[in-house]
C-alpha cells in the first residue's frame, strides 16, 4: 500500500540556521508533491507544489527538492526564524485522480 | 469569496446524534476536497468532487457518512449516528480545477462526539 514518511515527528534548530525536512514515500509515483504548513488549531497552508519533471523549486528562503528515483522530497528553509515554528506536511497528486495523500508531517521548533 | 468558509467552527454532539458541516469554496473553485484530521495525526482523504463528475466516495469511512454539493459551489458533509472515533477536525480545500493545484483549506470544523 501507498506510504508516506516525514522524518522525525520533531525538528529543533537554532535560529539562523537551515531547516531540512524530508518526506520519503513507497509504492507511489505521483505527478507532484506539495508542501503545507499547519499552525495549531489552523489549517494547512499552501507553500511549494514541485512536478515530477522538475528537481528544484525555490519560493523567498524556502527551497524543495524532488528525487523521483530515490522517491524523496527535501524540504529547506534557510535562515530559520522562531515564527517558522510549525508542523509541515508534505503531500502527493496525481493527474488521474483529485485527492492528494498527506504524510503525518514534522513539527518544528526555532529556538532563539 | 476571499478564502474557503467552513462552519460551525466548533461543534460538540451526543452520541447517536446526525451532524452536519458546511464548506463554501473558493468562487469559481471546480473542485472541493474532504479530509479529516484526529489529534496529532496527518490528513485523512474523505471525498472529492470535480465539476459535474461523479465525485470520488472513496475515502468514506462507512456509510453513516455522506457528501453533496450543490449547483457546483457549497458542500455538506452529514454523518450520522455519531461515534465517538468520528471526533476529529475536518477539513474542507477546493481548488481551480481538479488536479496539479495547491489545496486552499478552509480553518476546518472541530467535532466532538460525547
Amino acid at each position: 500500500s501507498q506510504k508516506i514518511e516525514q522524518n522525525s515527528e520533531a525538528l529543533n534548530i537554532q535560529e539562523g540556521k537551515t531547516a531540512t525536512l524530508t518526506c520519503n514515500y513507497t509504492n507511489y509515483s505521483p505527478a507532484y508533491l506539495q508542501w503545507y504548513r499547519q499552525d495549531p488549531g489552523r489549517g494547512p497552508v499552501f507553500l511549494l507544489l514541485i512536478r515530477e519533471n522538475e528537481k528544484e523549486k525555490r519560493k523567498e528562503r524556502l527551497k524543495v527538492t524532488f528525487d523521483t528515483t530515490l522517491k524523496q522530497s527535501l524540504f529547506h528553509i534557510t535562515a530559520s526564524q522562531p515564527a517558522d515554528s510549525a508542523t509541515y506536511l508534505c503531500a502527493l497528486g496525481n493527474t488521474n485522480a483529485g485527492k492528494s495523500t498527506f504524510g503525518d508531517g514534522t513539527t518544528l521548533t526555532v529556538k532563539p | 469569496g476571499a478564502g474557503v468558509s467552513q462552519s460551525p467552527s466548533n461543534k460538540v454532539t451526543e452520541k447517536g446524534k446526525d451532524v452536519e458541516l458546511r464548506c463554501d469554496p473558493i468562487s469559481g473553485h471546480t473542485a472541493l476536497y474532504w479530509y479529516r484530521q484526529s489529534l496529532g495525526q496527518g490528513l485523512e482523504f474523505l471525498i472529492y468532487f470535480q465539476g459535474n463528475s461523479a465525485p470520488d466516495k472513496s475515502g468514506l469511512p462507512s456509510d453513516r457518512f455522506s457528501a453533496e454539493r450543490t449547483g457546483g459551489s457549497v458542500s455538506t458533509l452529514t454523518i450520522q449516528r455519531t461515534q465517538q472515533e468520528d471526533s476529529a477536525v475536518y477539513l474542507c480545500a477546493s481548488t481551480p480545477t481538479g488536479t496539479g493545484y495547491g489545496y486552499t483549506f478552509g480553518s476546518g470544523t472541530r467535532l466532538t462526539v460525547v
